[in-house]
């Protein structure tokens, strides 16, 4: 079975600076990875995905994410933060050739300070 | 866009109650899940469904079933509700082929759920 931890429960920032939320994943097998945000009151929205080829992964809000095989790993990155950006973020994996749902970590609890 | 909707924001129900959540999607996606999420926990599938009368338990499935008699409704029952079982309930659909693992989740806004 795969697994999500992503290492940090809270990283405050601050405005228009960079940020990075880390993921690391564990599978036997290969995965497709996705980050979600959060915002309050509200359901998941798909930030980004990879599901193969390039391993720098391009998503809406200046988002990106890098697939690291060999450290098994998928962080998230902004290079320029905005109050707006001040949500949960969700990182999750699912198994490549039939998925039984999807195995989220247990969010980042990301905090633009002014 | 996708459209998943889920029928209420907020709900508030007593122990022991049989409990509905509801969910619709628009996208004719062939599969829909249910998830719960829970601070420090992130979110637990509870059950998922890749047909009409198909069903498949999650990680979390206990004190739970599930519903699909359309295409586009998915149904969570809470059998006998329990004081734990108060959570934020979160309904996803995606497309079905050519795998089911590549496809992203379209998530519904959630339903808030206490039990007295």
């Amino acid at each position: 079975a795969q697994s999500v931890t992503q290492l940090d429960s809270q990283v405050p920032v601050f405005e228009e600076a960079p940020v990075e939320l880390r993921c690391n994943y564990s599978s036997s097998v290969s995965v497709y990875l996705f980050w979600y945000v959060q915002y309050p009151n509200q359901g998941l929205q798909l930030l980004l995905k990879y599901l193969s080829g390039s391993t720098l992964v391009k998503g809406i809000n200046g988002f990106e994410a890098e697939f690291n095989k060999s450290q098994t790993s998928f962080h998230l990155r902004k290079p320029s933060v905005h109050i707006s950006d001040t949500a949960e973020y969700f990182c999750a994996v699912s198994v490549g050739g039939g998925a039984d749902g999807l195995t989220f970590g247990k969010g980042t609890h990301l905090i633009i300070q002014p | 866009d996708v459209k998943v909707t889920q029928s209420s924001r907020y709900l508030v129900k007593r122990t022991g109650e049989k409990v509905f959540l509801e969910c619709v999607q628009d996208m004719d996606h062939e599969n829909m899940f249910w998830y719960r999420q829970d601070p420090g926990l992130g979110l637990r599938l509870i059950y998922f469904s890749y047909d009409v009368k198909m069903k498949e338990k999650g990680d979390i499935p206990e004190g739970y079933s599930v519903s699909r008699e359309k295409k586009e409704r998915f149904s969570l029952i809470l059998e006998s509700a329990s004081t734990n079982q108060t959570s934020m309930y979160l309904c996803a659909s995606s497309l079905g082929r050519p795998l089911r693992g590549n496809q992203p989740q379209h998530f519904g806004d959630g339903t808030r759920l206490s039990i007295l």
